[in-house]
């Protein structure tokens, strides 16, 4: 059955360290997508990447990083310099038709800094 | 500045009544329209959606309005069941597969 995954489910980070989560589809999508949800505040863009070895900020980009080494596979680190790094990550993809029914979720991972 | 907003975060509803949902937008550019389902701890999953160029599109007891002129689109759900408990996300992307920008979302709690 094709899929987003999203590992692990639950992070707990430490001030100061980076992490990095993972992402994998195999829906054959083009585009991958990395949100944010935060309490009363809707899902936020990230980053993007609509083609391997490219990618785009989104509107939150700061502190983040990612690569798309593989058409599979988009993983997102949070770096040190992400101020308020709580909070639930969504990934999505979809193929690269314009094809709005085709955005898929994982099913999130909660990041934790303690 | 918030291209996509929904102004109830809440909303509470007897089972078997109408849930309505609304949401406005401030870009002229988005031309596409959608409505996701979420949750607690999972991914959003899609609803319905609508393409600027209709006013109406209907999927079993989901129904979305779009009203280009006021910038308003709204989720009707009728009848309105204790499943369909959950934060309702209203989307809209701009012509080329732009990413989707998402409204904060309502929760809709439906009351036996």
């Amino acid at each position: 059955d094709g899929g987003i995954t999203q590992s692990p489910k639950y992070l707990f980070r430490k001030e100061g360290q980076n992490v990095t989560l993972s992402c994998e589809q195999n829906l054959n999508h083009d585009a991958m997508y990395w949100y944010r949800q935060d309490p009363g505040q809707g899902l936020r863009l990230i980053y993007y990447s609509q083609i391997v070895n490219d990618f785009q900020k989104g509107d939150i980009a700061e502190g983040y990083s990612v690569s798309r080494e593989k058409k599979e596979s988009f993983p997102l680190t949070v770096t040190s310099a992400q101020k308020n790094p709580t909070a639930f990550y969504l990934c999505a993809s979809n193929s690269d038709r314009g094809d709005h029914y085709g955005y898929t979720f994982g099913s999130g991972t909660r990041l934790t800094v303690v | 500045d918030q291209q996509v907003k929904q102004n109830s975060p809440s909303l509470s509803v007897q089972e078997g009544r109408i849930s309505i949902l609304n949401c406005d937008y401030t870009n002229s550019m988005f031309d596409y329209f959608l409505w996701y389902k979420k949750y607690p701890a999972e991914g959003p999953t899609f609803l319905i959606s609508i393409s600027s160029i209709k006013d109406k599109n209907e999927d079993g007891r989901f129904t979305v309005f779009l009203n280009k002129s006021a910038k308003h689109l709204s989720l009707h759900i009728v009848p309105s069941q204790p499943g369909d408990s959950a934060v309702y996300f209203c989307a809209a992307s701009a012509f080329g597969n732009t990413p989707l920008v998402f409204g904060k979302g309502t929760r809709l709690s439906v009351i036996a």
